[in-house]
């Protein structure tokens, strides 16, 4: 399967802990993004990678939040401290550059905060 | 901040019926982008449009990126209970690199 992974699909947790979600993104795609979903409503935009290198960070992603691309190859995505507010879905998507904004998106990591 | 309203929010149709949602917004979009999802997966791409006034067709699915830019529709003929799920439009901006999504149409089918 040559899509995007994203692990764990599911996690539950208890407010304060830590998470982190992995994504695996297409192999050759040098642009890697998150969204977060709730629900009822559509994705929103958290965070952008090209290769290794964060460009754009949403006001969605709070001091709590890190998200990292060591190797532009797979990311992480961090939340500290997490708080209930934070249950949603976490969705990862990857793009190559200059094909127009077609992002491919992964089954997503769904984090319930207890 | 950019915002679509797409609509409905909500279908309940018959097998065999044709559909068609749209999505409007205040901004101009380079590409619009339609994607379907089931529950608990991710968003899957249908259709992706790259200009204004272009009418692009997968299977049963057609959809139009509006000539002002600012909407696009999605026609979906002759249903079936595979179609079942959440149709969401998103535009996308050259040089800010996210999507921006609708909230979403939910398509239910009676058999």
């Amino acid at each position: 399967d040559t899509g995007v992974s994203q692990n764990p699909r599911h996690k539950i947790t208890k407010r304060g802990q830590n998470v982190t979600f992995r994504c695996d993104p297409i192999s050759e795609h040098n642009r890697l993004y998150w969204y977060r979903q709730t629900l009822g409503q559509g994705p929103e935009f958290l965070t952008y990678f090209q290769n290794e290198a964060q460009l754009e960070k949403s006001r969605l992603l709070s001091d709590r939040f890190s998200a990292e691309r060591p190797k532009g190859s797979f990311s992480t995505l961090e939340i500290q401290r997490t708080e209930q507010g934070d249950s949603a879905m976490y969705l990862c998507a990857s793009s190559l550059a200059g094909t127009g904004g077609i992002q491919y998106f992964g089954a997503g990591t769904r984090l319930s905060v207890l | 901040g950019q915002q679509l309203n797409q609509s409905p929010q909500s279908m309940f149709i018959q097998e065999g019926e044709d559909v068609s949602m749209n999505c409007t917004s205040s901004s101009i979009f380079n590409t619009w982008l339609w994607y379907k999802q089931d529950p608990g997966e991710g968003p899957v791409l249908l259709i992706a449009l790259y200009k204004a006034g272009e009418l692009t067709s997968n299977g049963r699915l057609t959809a139009q990126f509006g000539i002002t830019r600012k909407d696009s529709f999605l026609n979906i003929s002759a249903s079936i209970p595979s179609d079942v799920g959440i149709y969401f439009c998103a535009g996308f901006i050259q040089g800010a690199q996210k999507l921006v999504f609708g909230q979403g149409t939910r398509l239910t089918i009676n058999p």
